[in-house]
């Protein structure tokens, strides 16, 4: 079926690296851009990067420019965010979402604890 | 980036209410603003994208309107089950930026 499905949250050290990713299934995922979405704890929703289909286009928040690395293989159907020198005002449940414009499909999340 | 302003950011409404949530857009975007609903440990879902148009398999009881700077977003008859927080989000220009959201509870 149609649905996306983040891996790889976890408790990590300020400083700490993650790499976190998002398995598609169940439509052409070389057809859409995807993003990463973050929420904090008890916060809103934040857009951390997005990236074109061909992988051409990326952006980046100011908040984790420098320090995250979107990326994706098509032929995989897979999305990946590398998260470097983290801070704790990175925790949050982090969600790939199809789309940048318009997301209709989410995936279910992934958290990620930065703390001592 | 644009900023997004909501009101109020929480409602306590009765089961049978009409409720409405305005969003208000710190430049001209158009319609190009889409609406989403979170219940509690969930993924935020869509239900109105582009201002006023309904996502498949959204009931008719939820709709959206306005364009330019101001919206709003309308349950006709508020459901037990619409309890959640509710987002506008912009894409008139990337990034795309979220409301602050509205945190909806029955009275």
């Amino acid at each position: 079926q149609v649905q996306l499905v983040e891996s790889g949250g976890g408790l990590v050290k300020p400083g700490g690296s993650l790499r976190l990713s998002c398995a598609a299934s169940g439509f052409t995922f070389s057809d859409y851009y995807m993003s990463w979405i973050r929420q904090a704890p008890g916060k809103g929703l934040e857009w951390v990067s997005y990236i074109s289909s061909s992988g051409g286009t990326i952006y980046y928040a100011d908040s984790v420019k420098g320090r995250f690395t979107i990326s994706r293989d098509n032929a995989k159907n897979s999305l990946s965010l590398q998260l470097n020198s983290l801070r704790a005002e990175d925790t949050a449940v982090y969600y790939c979402a199809r789309g940048v414009a318009v997301a209709k499909l989410w995936g279910q999340g992934t958290l990620v604890t930065v703390s001592s | 980036d644009i900023q997004m302003t909501q009101s109020p950011s929480s409602l306590s409404a009765s089961v049978g209410d009409r409720v409405t949530i305005t969003c208000q857009a710190s430049q001209d975007i158009s319609n190009y603003l889409n609406w989403y609903q979170q219940k509690p440990g969930k993924a935020p879902k869509l239900l109105i994208y582009d201002a006023s148009n309904l996502e498949t398999g959204v009931p008719s009881r939820f709709s959206g309107s306005g364009s330019g700077t101001d919206f709003t977003f309308t349950i006709s008859s508020l459901q037990p089950e619409d309890i959640a927080t509710y987002y506008c989000q912009q894409y008139d220009d990337l990034p795309p930026t979220f409301g602050q959201g509205t945190k909806l509870e029955i009275k």
